[in-house]
């Protein structure tokens, strides 16, 4: 079955260490997307890559970084540099041109200790 | 820039009845898109429906349908016959149709609890 896989499904970060969270599609689309959402609260776009080997900042992307070296994986870093990372982060991918629908993976929760 | 406003944190609905979850919106685009997704409390995102504002008629996905508004610019999800497995967070997204990355921008969420 074709579909986003997350991993893993809780991540525990200590002070000063940077993370890095999977997401992986075989849906064979071209973009990808990282989401942030805190509690009770819509999603807010991180990073996105439309094409392999690019990629464009969202409204938060500080303390972040993504690479995008096969176009099944946009794995995503957080940085020590982000202060409240403490989140759930959702990635999609989308490639049905027109009108572009995301479709989401089940998502990392980041705790932090 | 573009935004995305739910004006009702919280809704109870009768099992079996329907239930109208508000959006609207606002941008100065000509061309867009308006989805809805619910999230139940797993937290993955599902995707119910879409609108593209070029479509003249409104949008059916089984028991969603979008009540689509272009000159009021909102968006409503109506869900009929509620079912116990309606009881979720709802999203209202929108997203610039052919402009770089297709980001979405999401409303803050409605909460269904659907009563038997």
């Amino acid at each position: 079955d074709g579909g986003i896989t997350q991993s893993p499904k809780y991540l525990f970060r200590k002070e000063g260490q940077n993370v890095t969270l999977s997401c992986e599609q075989n849906l064979n689309h071209d973009a990808m997307y990282w989401y942030r959402q805190d509690p009770g609260q819509g999603l807010r776009l991180i990073y996105y890559s439309q094409i392999v080997n690019d990629f464009q900042k969202g409204d938060i992307a500080e303390g972040y970084s993504v690479s995008r070296e096969k176009k099944e994986s946009f794995p995503l870093t957080v940085t020590s540099a982000q202060k409240n990372p403490t989140a759930f982060y959702l990635c999609a991918s989308s490639g049905d041109r027109g009108r572009e629908t995301q479709y989401f993976g089940p998502g990392t929760r980041l705790l932090v200790l | 820039a573009q935004k995305i406003t739910q004006t009702q944190p919280g809704m109870f609905v009768q099992e079996k009845e329907a239930v109208t979850l508000d959006c609207t919106y606002d941008t100065s685009d000509q061309s867009y898109g308006l989805f809805w997704y619910k999230q139940p409390s797993s937290g993955e995102m599902i995707f119910l429906i879409y609108q593209g504002s070029y479509d003249e008629q409104n949008a059916t996905e089984g028991r969603y349908s979008l009540n689509f508004q272009k000159a009021r610019k909102s968006a409503n999800l109506v869900i009929s016959a509620s079912q116990l497995g309606d009881s979720a967070m709802y999203f209202c997204a929108m997203s610039q149709i052919k402009a770089a990355g297709n980001k979405l921008t999401f409303g803050g969420g409605t909460r269904v609890l659907v009563k038997p």
